[in-house]
């Protein structure tokens, strides 16, 4: 049964700087792995998604890493910036397709 | 090209009443998923249609139900609402039948309150 976590469940951090928020899963057998925003009380918006041949996925700003062996995928935010805050959630697939995700890591980015 | 829509964007309902969401998915998608999001958690999968047939459903009772229509817009039902039935309700669409498989595109929700 796949199992997804997202640790910490909030980040505060000021503008300009890196930073990676982390998800782990349970089952290393993950067909993909998805990253999304979900801004305050709005439904989410696809970032990446990494296949589970690849092991990135890189879209401006956004570099997510896939690593099965360890069931862990990370989402790189380079130079971040005050409209880089929301909610960011990660979820994969189960063996029957539902996709399963993690209870976010609610990020803000203080100017 | 016209996203994924929800209708309505809020609701207040009473325990026991019944209850009724809309989405329109992205056009030329013809598979719509439903989810539950309680506040401050991961969405939570209730179920799937793909051609007008459920295809996958989540940990959630018979009182949750769907329809799925020949244009691809879906509907879902809550009977006999509980408080724990407040949440976000959030819809996505794909274009192919393997829902989790795909990019998933998101309506803006709707937020039922329970009272």
């Amino acid at each position: 049964k796949q199992e997804v976590t997202q640790i910490p469940a909030a980040l505060s951090v000021p503008e300009g700087e890196n930073l990676v928020l982390n998800c782990s899963f349970t089952d290393s057998a993950i067909y993909n792995l998805q990253w999304f925003r979900q801004d305050p009380g709005k439904g989410l918006t696809s970032l990446l998604l990494i296949q589970s041949s690849q092991r990135e996925q890189t879209s401006g700003r956004l570099n997510a890493s896939l690593d099965k062996s360890s069931g862990r995928s990370t989402l790189y935010i380079a130079a971040s910036q005050p409209g880089d805050s929301a909610t960011y959630l990660c979820a994969a697939p189960d063996s029957s397709y539902k996709l399963i995700f993690g209870s976010g890591t609610r990020l803000l980015v203080r100017p | 090209e016209t996203g994924v829509t929800q209708s309505p964007t809020h609701l207040i309902k009473t325990r026991g009443q019944q209850v009724t969401l809309r989405c329109s998915s992205q056009s030329g998608h013809n598979t719509v998923s439903w989810y539950q999001q309680a506040l401050g958690q991961g969405p939570q999968f209730i179920f799937q249609y793909y051609r007008e047939e459920e295809n996958g459903r989540g940990n959630f009772p018979p009182r949750f139900s769907g329809l799925q229509f020949p244009n691809y817009s879906s509907e879902l039902n809550v009977n006999a609402l509980e408080l724990d039935d407040s949440a976000l309700y959030l819809c996505a669409s794909t274009p192919g039948g393997t829902g989790g498989l795909e990019t998933q595109y998101f309506g803006p929700g709707t937020r039922l309150l329970v009272l």
